[in-house]
């Protein structure tokens, strides 16, 4: 299948190692954010979505923090497995603006065996 | 529950030429998303419906892409005519409400000859 990362910023991760993926988000007045996971030849699945009167959200094995003073949004990722290799977006969410999801650039993760 | 699916899977056609896309969101989903993804990008927002209406289509090439979105269900996007720089996986995404999580079809790739 087609790759969606060729040109992305890549993290490669030690199988059962942490990770962590960062992205810095462009609209300070964004309340709404999600982190999705895409596998080549398939759309975007969401992971976690966190709005703006939290800074921590956690899942099963995934955890987002918001840091709005910075505009910065991380992923963390407990114990990577290698089904975790994939691209990864986080998209944010402006509801006045009429609730335009946008998403950021994308980081590929490669987790090594 | 049946996700959002799209069709065709892949698409080639020649510049100049015409082309369609359909997506069947998931039953009860109001807000339907059409998302243009160029190979290493992120999904870029082309347009946004709620129920049958459009939300936001500032980023659609209006000169050659419409959308359309009857009974608030399925939806079309259609290029006529073609440009090489449409080449793209062209993703539907469907969610329940505005402000709440996406959900996405895999995608229809468009290779333009």
């Amino acid at each position: 299948g087609e790759s969606v990362g060729l040109h992305l910023p890549t993290l490669s991760v030690q199988e059962g190692d942490n990770s962590i993926i960062n992205c810095a988000y462009s609209n300070s007045a964004s309340d709404y954010f999600i982190w999705y996971k895409q596998e080549s030849g398939k759309g975007p699945q969401f992971i976690i979505d966190i709005r703006s009167n939290m800074d921590k959200r956690q899942g099963q094995r995934v955890t987002v923090l918001l840091n709005k003073t910075v505009k910065h949004l991380s992923l963390q990722i407990a114990a990577t497995q290698p089904g975790d290799s994939a691209v990864y977006f986080c998209a944010e969410n402006w509801a006045a603006a009429g609730n335009k999801l946008t998403f950021g650039g994308g980081t590929r993760v490669l987790v090594k065996p | 529950e049946a996700g959002v699916a799209q069709s065709p899977r892949y698409k080639i056609i020649e510049k100049r030429q015409s082309v369609a896309f359909w997506c069947n969101p998931i039953s009860g989903h109001a807000t339907l998303y059409w998302y243009q993804q160029i190979l290493g990008q992120g999904p870029k927002l082309l347009i946004q419906f709620q129920n049958n209406g459009v939300v936001d289509d500032s980023q659609l090439p209006k000169d050659r892409f419409s959308a359309e979105r009857l009974k608030g269900v399925d939806s079309t996007l259609k290029i006529q005519p073609a440009k090489l720089e449409d080449s793209a996986v062209y993703l539907c995404a469907s969610s329940i409400d505005i402000d709440t999580e996406a959900f996405f079809g895999q995608g229809t790739r468009l290779t333009v000859v």
